[in-house]
């Protein structure tokens, strides 16, 4: 089945620094990719999705590119800032009649002053 | 702005016990959906609807229940709590169904606790 791996558990940082959080996946159908964010106690909220190759997408100075080849779609930002602070999830929508959303582990992202 | 609303917000209770989740959304969307939320934040999908009718319902133990009256609420009841039930229960809903954009909007989640 469908899969989404998130190899960072926890991504420690100073604010200022840039980031990059891994994201790859498995799929047998044309893939929609997603971050979503979640703030300690606030629900999950889409932050970037994607589903054209090779194509930037950005969203609050975050960005992320969905590369099909390497079946990777990993989110990036070139200056953190102390509110991005959060649990970062990758998710991956099967384009199929099922319309299931599949998330990954989640990374969290802690930045320091 | 909040557009799925949970009810209750949380919720403790006692192993064997019945418990019951609302959620309701004003988006106008077709698709609506349970997850589940683990201790370490694992989400997991458990139910999705379609227009009141059941598309996805992964591997969750028969207590769980979902109940849709119409395409902007889906219920969902656990017949007899288990201690592994603990969880916060997400709302979610999404516009479109089959072959979609996926994303989805979620409530601010239910969290149950069994003693």
């Amino acid at each position: 089945g469908d899969s989404v791996t998130q190899t960072e558990g926890l991504v420690t940082l100073t604010k200022g620094l840039p980031v990059m959080l891994n994201c790859t996946y498995q799929t047998t159908y044309s893939p929609f990719l997603f971050w979503y964010v979640q703030h300690l106690n606030e629900a999950p909220k889409l932050l970037l999705k994607s589903s054209t190759d090779n194509k930037r997408t950005e969203h609050q100075g975050f960005y992320a590119t969905l590369h099909k080849s390497s079946s990777s779609f990993h989110l990036q930002k070139s200056s953190v800032q102390l509110s991005d602070s959060a649990l970062y999830f990758c998710a991956l929508s099967e384009a199929s009649n099922t319309d299931k959303v599949v998330f990954g582990t989640g990374t969290r992202l802690q930045v320091s002053p | 702005e909040t557009a799925v609303f949970q009810t209750p917000n949380y919720h403790v209770t006692q192993v064997g016990n019945e418990v019951s989740f609302n959620c309701k959304q004003t988006l106008g969307h077709d698709t609506m959906y349970w997850y589940k939320q683990d201790s370490k934040k694992l989400l997991k999908i458990m139910f999705s609807y379609n227009n009141k009718q059941l598309i996805v319902n992964e591997t969750v133990p028969r207590r769980f229940s979902p109940q849709s009256s119409d395409k902007a609420h889906l219920n969902l009841r656990i017949k007899s709590v288990e201690p592994e039930d603990s969880a916060v229960y997400l709302c979610a809903s999404s516009p479109h169904w089959g072959g979609s954009t996926g994303q989805l909007y979620f409530g601010e989640g239910s969290k149950l606790t069994v003693l």
